[in-house]
C-alpha cells in the first residue's frame, strides 16, 4: 500500500486537459518537495516535475505541477496520444526516512 | 549526459541471494556528491523504492526490506550494487538504478534512470 494516494486512472479526449492528484501527509508532501514521473509503456520512468512546480530542461510547458498543504496536482493540457502513460508522484518522507511514491495513475487519451 | 546500466541474473531461486550491479557513466559516484538508488516495480504494479547510498557512507533503506538489503559502492569501477537476501516470489520485479538530482540531497528527485532489469524469482 502506497504512502501517497493517486487515482488509478484518468482520461480525456485529445486536446483536452487532465489533472492528477497526489495526497500525502505532513511527513512527506506537507514538509518536502513533490515531483512527478512519467512512465511510458515498457520504459523507465522519466522526471516531469521537480520541486513542486519546476520542469527539467526538455519537458513541455503543457505539463505543470502545484502543491497545497499535503496534496499535489499534476496538470496536462493539450492532451496528446503520446501522453498515454502511467504517472507517479514522489516525495521524501522525513518520519520514515524513505523515498515514497504514489500508487500511480494511468492516463488514457480517448 | 549521465547513463546507468543494470546487470545481473534474470532468474533467481527462492531463498537465494539476488545481486545486481549498476554501472555509471558520465558522472563519478565517488566525487559527484550525489546519492545513488535502487527502485523496483513488480509486474503490473507501481514503483517501490528500495534504498539509497552516498559514497561517504550514508545509506537509507525501505523499512520493510532493511533486514535483507545491502547497497554498496564499487569505487574502482564507478558502480554500485544491490544485495537482497532470502528472496521470494514477491521479489519478482523490474529493478532500476537511479541517480538523485541534487548533490548531497537524498530527498531530491531522480533525474537519471537505468533501463531496468527484469528479475524473476522461481525454482
Amino acid at each position: 500500500q502506497s504512502v501517497l494516494t493517486q487515482p488509478p486512472s484518468v482520461s480525456a479526449a485529445p486536446g483536452q486537459e487532465v489533472t492528477i492528484s497526489c495526497s500525502g501527509g505532513n511527513s512527506n508532501i506537507g514538509n518536502n518537495y513533490v515531483c512527478w514521473y512519467q512512465q511510458l509503456p515498457g520504459t523507465a520512468p522519466k522526471l516531469l516535475i521537480y520541486d513542486n512546480d519546476k520542469r527539467p530542461s526538455g519537458i513541455a510547458d503543457r505539463f505543470s505541477g502545484s502543491k497545497s498543504g499535503t496534496s499535489a496536482i499534476l496538470g496536462i493540457t493539450g492532451l496528446q496520444t503520446g501522453d498515454e502513460a502511467d504517472y507517479y508522484c514522489g516525495s521524501w518522507d522525513s518520519t520514515l526516512s524513505m523515498y515514497v511514491f504514489g500508487s500511480g495513475t494511468q492516463v488514457t487519451v480517448l | 549526459q549521465v547513463q546507468l546500466q543494470e546487470s545481473g541474473p534474470g532468474l533467481v531461486t527462492p531463498s537465494e541471494t539476488l545481486f545486481l550491479t549498476c554501472s555509471v557513466s558520465g558522472a563519478s559516484i565517488t566525487s559527484g556528491g550525489h546519492y545513488w538508488d535502487w527502485i523496483r516495480q513488480p509486474p503490473g504494479r507501481g514503483l517501490e523504492w528500495i534504498g539509497s547510498i552516498y559514497f561517504r557512507g550514508s545509506s537509507y533503506h525501505h523499512t520493510s526490506l532493511k533486514s535483507r538489503v545491502t547497497i554498496s559502492v564499487v569505487t574502482s569501477k564507478n558502480q554500485f550494487s544491490l544485495r537482497l537476501t532470502s528472496v521470494t516470489a514477491a521479489d519478482t520485479a523490474v529493478y532500476y538504478c537511479a541517480k538523485h538530482m541534487k548533490q548531497f540531497q537524498v530527498f531530491s528527485p531522480f533525474d537519471s534512470w537505468g533501463q531496468g532489469i527484469r528479475v524473476t524469482v522461481s525454482s
